[in-house]
């Protein structure tokens, strides 16, 4: 079964700082990365989504994509306390569900 | 704008009770619908899928079921509850990306 392996598990880095997630795929049919972000209780909602190689920015957060490697990443500059929440990568195809990975818990230390 | 709304927020029931959690989108003509089950901090597990009225399509088993009813309608269903059945459950619709609702936290005891 295709997966989505996503690291580190967990994450906590100082307000002000750089948060770096990592995202790996098995699945070379794949159309789309999308990032989601859950806040504790809450559903997820999509943050970005990325399909070409090279980066994608949208305001503190840069998406990088390496189609060869099939990992993409996410870049959270300036992280808040509010940043604090469970990041998954989803990789979808063209009409499927995405599949998610584990997951990635960020803290944002004040 | 499309809204959409799960029911109830929460729910504690007993292992051998019967459950329904329910499921409306506002706003969306013929959506394709989704439900989810995430254990506590855990990931997404996709349950069923729907793409229009009447057709459920099933992706793992966990002694759960779902119907469609309406075309804004998704219900998640059991008549047995089973420990292993806690969680958060997530209804979604997709359009490009997926569109979660607030979800249902359920314990069961």
């Amino acid at each position: 079964q295709q997966k989505v392996q996503q690291s580190p598990e967990s994450l906590s880095v100082p307000e002000g700082g750089m948060a770096s997630l990592n995202c790996t795929s098995s699945d070379r049919n794949f159309q789309y990365f999308w990032w989601y972000r859950q806040h504790s209780g809450e559903g997820p909602k999509a943050l970005m989504s990325i399909f070409s190689d090279g980066d994608k920015k949208e305001g503190r957060f840069t998406a990088h994509l390496n189609k060869a490697s099939l990992h993409v990443s996410l870049h959270i500059r300036d992280s808040q306390p509010s940043d604090s929440a469970l990041y998954f990568c989803a990789v979808s195809g063209n009409n499927n569900a995405p599949r998610f990975g584990a997951g990635t818990k960020l803290s944002v230390k004040p | 704008a499309q809204t959409i709304h799960q029911w109830p927020v929460a729910e504690i029931k007993a292992v051998g009770s019967p459950l329904s959690l329910g499921c409306t989108i506002k706003g969306k003509s013929s959506p394709n619908l989704y439900w989810y089950w995430q254990a506590t901090g855990g990931t997404l597990q996709q349950l069923f899928y729907s793409i229009t009225v009447g057709q459920v399509e099933s992706v793992v088993q966990l002694n759960l079921s779902a119907s469609r009813p309406k075309d804004d309608q998704f219900i998640l269903s059991t008549e047995k509850l089973l420990l292993s059945h806690s969680g958060f459950y997530l209804c979604a619709w997709k359009q490009n990306t997926l569109y979660f609702g607030a979800g249902t936290r359920l314990s069961v005891l």
